[in-house]
Parts: C-alpha cells; sequence; structure tokens
C-alpha cells in the first residue's frame, strides 16, 4: 500500500541551527513527493516538491532531494530561523490522491 | 496558484446539532477534497467532493454523518451532522490545481463541540 512514515516531534532548536526532517514512504508506482508547511492558526502550504527520482525541492531555504533507492526524502535547512516554527508535513502522491504523515512540530527559540 | 477561502473559521457547537462548512476557490482545480485533522495528528481524508455528483467518501466515513455538496468547480460544503465532541476537528477544505496537479489548502475550520 502506500504510506508516508515522518520523523515524530516535537523538534526544538536554536536559531541557526541544522535541521533535518527524515521521511520514508512505501507507494505503489512512481510517486510524486511532497513538503507542506503549516504554520500556526493556518491551512497547509505546499513548501516543495519532487517528481521523480534524484530530483531534489527547494525553496525558502529548504531543500529535499527524492531518495528512490531509499524511498526516502529528507527535508533539511542549513540555517533556522524563529519564523520556521512551524509543522512539517511529508505527502506522497503515486496517483490522484495524497497521503500524508503524521506531521513534525518544530520550534526554534532565538 | 489556488487560493482557498473557507467558513467559519472556527464554531462551537452543541451536541446534536449539524453545521456547514462552506469552500470557495478562486479558480478552477480538477478536484476538491476534505480532510480532517483532529488534535495532533495528520490529515484524514474524508471524501472526494465530486461537481454535480454523489462525494466519494473514504473507509470511516459515510454520507448521512458527512454530506457534501458541489454543484460548481469552484465551491464545496461540507456538512457535519449529528455532532458529538468526537468530531471536534480541523476540517480542511483542498484543492488540486489543473496544471501542477499540487494540493492547496484552506485555512481550516476548527469545530469544537461541546
Amino acid at each position: 500500500g502506500n504510506s508516508v512514515t515522518q520523523m515524530e516531534g516535537p523538534v526544538t532548536l536554536s536559531e541557526e541551527a541544522f535541521l533535518t526532517i527524515n521521511c520514508t514512504y512505501t507507494a505503489t508506482g512512481y510517486p510524486s513527493l511532497f513538503w507542506y508547511v503549516q504554520y500556526p492558526g493556518e491551512g497547509l502550504q505546499l513548501l516543495l516538491k519532487a517528481t521523480k527520482a534524484d530530483d531534489k525541492g527547494s525553496n525558502k531555504g529548504f531543500e529535499a532531494t527524492y531518495r528512490k533507492e531509499t524511498t526516502s526524502f529528507h527535508l533539511e535547512k542549513g540555517s533556522v530561523q524563529v519564523s520556521d516554527s512551524a509543522v512539517y508535513f511529508c505527502a506522497l502522491k503515486p496517483g490522484n490522491q495524497f497521503y500524508f504523515g503524521t506531521g513534525t512540530s518544530l520550534t526554534v527559540i532565538p | 496558484s489556488a487560493v482557498i477561502s473557507q467558513k467559519p473559521s472556527r464554531d462551537i457547537c452543541q451536541r446534536g446539532t449539524s453545521l456547514t462548512i462552506q469552500c470557495q476557490v478562486d479558480s478552477q482545480v480538477t478536484m476538491m477534497f476534505w480532510y480532517r485533522q483532529q488534535p495532533g495528528q495528520s490529515l484524514t481524508l474524508i471524501a472526494t467532493a465530486n461537481q454535480g455528483s454523489e462525494a466519494t467518501y473514504e473507509s470511516g466515513f459515510v454520507i448521512d454523518k458527512f454530506p457534501i455538496s458541489r454543484p460548481n468547480l469552484t465551491f464545496s460544503t461540507l456538512t457535519v451532522s449529528n455532532m458529538s465532541p468526537e468530531d471536534s476537528s480541523i476540517y480542511l477544505c483542498s484543492g488540486k490545481g489543473f496544471n501542477t496537479g499540487e494540493l492547496f489548502f484552506g485555512e481550516g475550520s476548527r469545530l469544537t463541540v461541546l
């Protein structure tokens, strides 16, 4: 079946620290992979995506590389800011339907 | 990109009542979906809203409890019927864009049932 396994939170980091949020998936076929972010009190927003193996999605300093051999799509950022505090969701889309991970809450402290 | 507006943004309701959530998209989307996000949990797909016909429900969700309408390409409603405290959740409307295939979300409707 299709599923996403995401690193459990919450994660607390100091400003300018390096961030990694792990995401692995199981899927049939060749899914597209996404990271969504949910800021406090808001809906989900697309952060970045990758549609095929070895693609790297990037946005706002965040990056994730589609690794087919390890079925992973880990989210990274070299230097987090307080404004990055949010919940991050990994998702896959093997067909028309999206499958979401459980979300990882990130708090960045000054 | 599509901008999705939901209302109400939040409400407090009494047990046994029903509430309808409206979702308006500013541009056409191919598909519209309704999700539930319970506290501290991920998104659970309730149903796909089909234009002009009955919605397609996921396992565990039924039309009598969550009737959905989609009279045109840019508007949909979700009703939470005969509410109980277990229905307290955030309900999210989403639409899939024509060209990108990505999913756009509304800000969510936070429902508290007393």
